[in-house]
């Protein structure tokens, strides 16, 4: 099973500042790679997949980087309906698939 | 406008069973592996099992956790997926989400919560 590592726990950003989010894996996972973002008490929502494309209506402010096992998710410009908790999961070749254990961004 | 609804969940006693379904309405639902995810009270996520489509043989894959236990089927006709779960054990207590692919979830439902308890 490959095991996805996430970085920071917890990040600590003002609003309009830049969130620079990463996560490691195991072992090699190409690109298959997405990033979600979780609300409390919402199910999570797609922001990235393939490791750096864009899902339907999402901001550009949001941007996905990496291949192999470094990746990293950036949010250039905090806005207040960003503050929630972001994990990446890992869909390479065969399951299971598996999730960091996230990174909760709030505001400083 | 895609749409996945979640239903079937509740309070269970260990060992029971119990059968999620998950409508969907909005795409061809039969052209679409669909997905099972859960996440525990206050935990992370965790991919459960996918069914693939018809065109693909309709197997599906489960995560070791729920594997023998956990079953997951789908009717095109109707455009629902369900999750018969058996032998349920408190671990399994968490809000399950449905989700359309196999990959990825680029569509949720809002989700259910499983409670397995005596």
């Amino acid at each position: 099973e490959i095991v996805m590592t996430q970085s920071p726990a917890t990040l600590s950003v003002s609003p309009g500042e830049r969130a620079t989010l990463s996560c490691r894996a195991s072992q090699s996972v190409s690109s298959n790679l997405v990033w979600y973002q979780q609300k409390p008490g919402q199910a999570p929502r797609l922001l990235i997949y393939g490791a750096s494309t864009r899902a339907t209506g999402v901001p550009a402010r949001f941007s996905g980087s990496g291949s192999g096992t470094e990746f990293t998710l950036t949010i250039s410009s905090l806005q207040s309906e960003d503050f929630a908790v972001y994990y990446c999961q890992q869909y390479n070749d065969r399951p299971p698939w598996t999730f960091g254990q996230g990174t909760k961004v709030e505001i400083k | 406008e895609v749409q996945l609804v979640e239903s079937g969940g509740g309070l269970v006693k260990p060992g029971r069973s119990l059968r999620l379904s998950c409508t969907t309405s909005g795409f061809t639902f039969g052209d679409f592996a669909m997905s099972w995810f859960r996440q525990a009270p206050g935990r992370g996520l965790e991919w459960v099992s996918f069914i693939r489509s018809k065109a693909y043989g309709e197997t599906s894959e489960y995560a070791a956790s729920v594997k023998g236990r956990f079953t997951l089927s789908r009717d095109d006709s109707k455009s629902i997926a369900y999750l018969q779960m058996n032998g349920l054990k408190t671990d399994d207590t968490a809000v399950y989400y449905c989700t359309r692919g196999y990959r990825r979830g680029d569509y949720w439902g809002q989700g259910i919560l499983v409670t397995v308890s005596s």
